[in-house]
Parts: C-alpha cells; sequence; structure tokens
C-alpha cells in the first residue's frame, strides 16, 4: 500500500511554537498533499508539492518533500489556538488509476 | 461556488434499510471520490469517478455498496442493506483532472446504523 504514515499520532504545543508533522510513503508518487480536518467536519487541502519539488511555502505552511527517503512534513509556524485539529498527508499516484490515498492523520492541539 | 455539497448531515437508521447518500460536486471538476472515515480504519477511499463514469471500485465494501453518478452534477451512494458496522461518517470529494489543486471535500454524512 502506497498509505501515508504521519508521525506523530498527536502532539501538544504551546500557541506560538512552530509544529512539525511528518509523513512517510511506500511507493512512488505524483505528488502528495497535506489536509487540515476540525472536529466535525470535512477535510480542508492545505497544500500540493510535486515529485519534482523539494519544498513549498503558503502563508505560516512550510512541506518538505524527499522523494528518495519517501517522506514529507509539514511545518505550521507560530502556531494559534485556531490550528487545533487533525493534519492528513495524502500521496496520489497514476499507478493502477488516479487515486489519492489518505493516511491516519495528527492530532495537534494548540494551546493558548 | 458553494463547495462540494452532501446531504443529508446526519442519517440515523435501522438496520436492514436502505440508506441513500447524496453528493453535488464543484461544477467543472470532473473527478468525484466517496470516502469512509472511521476511527478504525481512518480514512477509506471507496470509488471514484471520472467525467462521471466509475474507474475505481476496489475499495466498495461489498455487494451492499453501490454508487452512480447520472451526470456531472449529482452522485449517490446507497447501502441496501445496512449493517451496524456501516456506521462512519462518509464524505464525497471533487477535483479537477489529475488533482492539481487537491480535492475539496463535503462536510459529510454522519450514517448511525442501530
Amino acid at each position: 500500500s502506497q498509505q501515508g504514515e504521519e508521525d506523530p499520532q498527536a502532539l501538544s504545543i504551546q500557541e506560538g511554537e512552530n509544529a512539525t508533522m511528518n509523513c512517510s510513503y511506500k511507493t512512488s508518487i505524483n505528488n502528495l498533499q497535506w489536509y487540515r480536518q476540525n472536529s466535525g467536519r470535512g477535510l480542508v487541502h492545505l497544500i500540493l508539492i510535486r515529485s519534482n519539488e523539494r519544498e513549498k511555502h503558503s502563508g505560516r505552511l512550510r512541506v518538505t518533500l524527499d522523494t528518495s527517503k519517501k517522506s514529507s512534513s509539514l511545518l505550521i509556524t507560530a502556531s494559534r489556538a485556531a490550528d487545533t485539529a487533525s493534519y492528513f498527508c495524502a500521496t496520489a499516484s497514476n499507478t493502477g488509476g488516479f487515486k489519492t490515498i489518505f493516511g491516519a492523520g495528527t492530532r495537534l492541539f494548540v494551546k493558548a | 461556488d458553494a463547495g462540494v455539497i452532501q446531504s443529508p448531515r446526519h442519517e440515523v437508521t435501522e438496520m436492514g434499510q436502505e440508506v441513500t447518500l447524496r453528493c453535488k460536486p464543484i461544477s467543472g471538476h470532473d473527478y468525484l471520490f466517496w470516502y469512509r472515515q472511521t476511527m478504525m480504519r481512518g480514512l477509506e477511499l471507496l470509488i471514484y469517478f471520472n467525467n462521471n463514469v466509475p474507474i475505481d471500485d476496489s475499495g466498495m465494501p461489498e455487494d451492499r455498496f453501490s454508487a452512480k453518478m447520472p451526470n456531472a452534477s449529482f452522485s449517490t451512494l446507497k447501502i441496501q442493506p445496512s449493517e451496524p458496522r456501516d456506521s462512519a461518517v462518509y464524505f464525497c470529494a471533487s477535483s479537477s483532472a489529475q488533482g492539481a489543486t487537491g480535492y475539496t471535500f463535503g462536510s459529510g454524512t454522519r450514517l448511525t446504523v442501530v
């Protein structure tokens, strides 16, 4: 399976600190995506990084991709209480069809 | 755009009953996906469509599950008969070709089968 696996499973930090979440996957990919899910809500797309990219930024988010290690990281800088949510990485491959497989997620809790 | 619209938001039904979940994707998106989320199994891809045609239904758990997309603006996921283990949150998502901008998810339908 190419399912991504996030690490850690849960993370608790103080407001203002940085949060780093990691994702590992098993097979070659076309792109890797990060999503946020607030409790009781649907997933919201945060950022997509293609297999030929190494780093991408969006506001307070920074994503890196290392295809040689089959891993990615999501960094949230200067975290806020509103960042409290679950974060999922998702890997997309067109091998055998176009579909995106989600990992189990990291639960982030930012204390005010 | 109102985003991906799912209905109902909540559904409680008795075991053995038929359940139909509905989804309206974002206009212009030609991929539509049905996912199921549970604590135990996380997010599972059930089936996806491209231009209204089912492409991969390998994630559909049993013959009790079926999905249709009669046109570009509507899809259904049907469970008949429903069982307690089908209780989960079912999400619909849509995407443009090759998912260049990621998926847009609906708010989900929370299904409880008693």
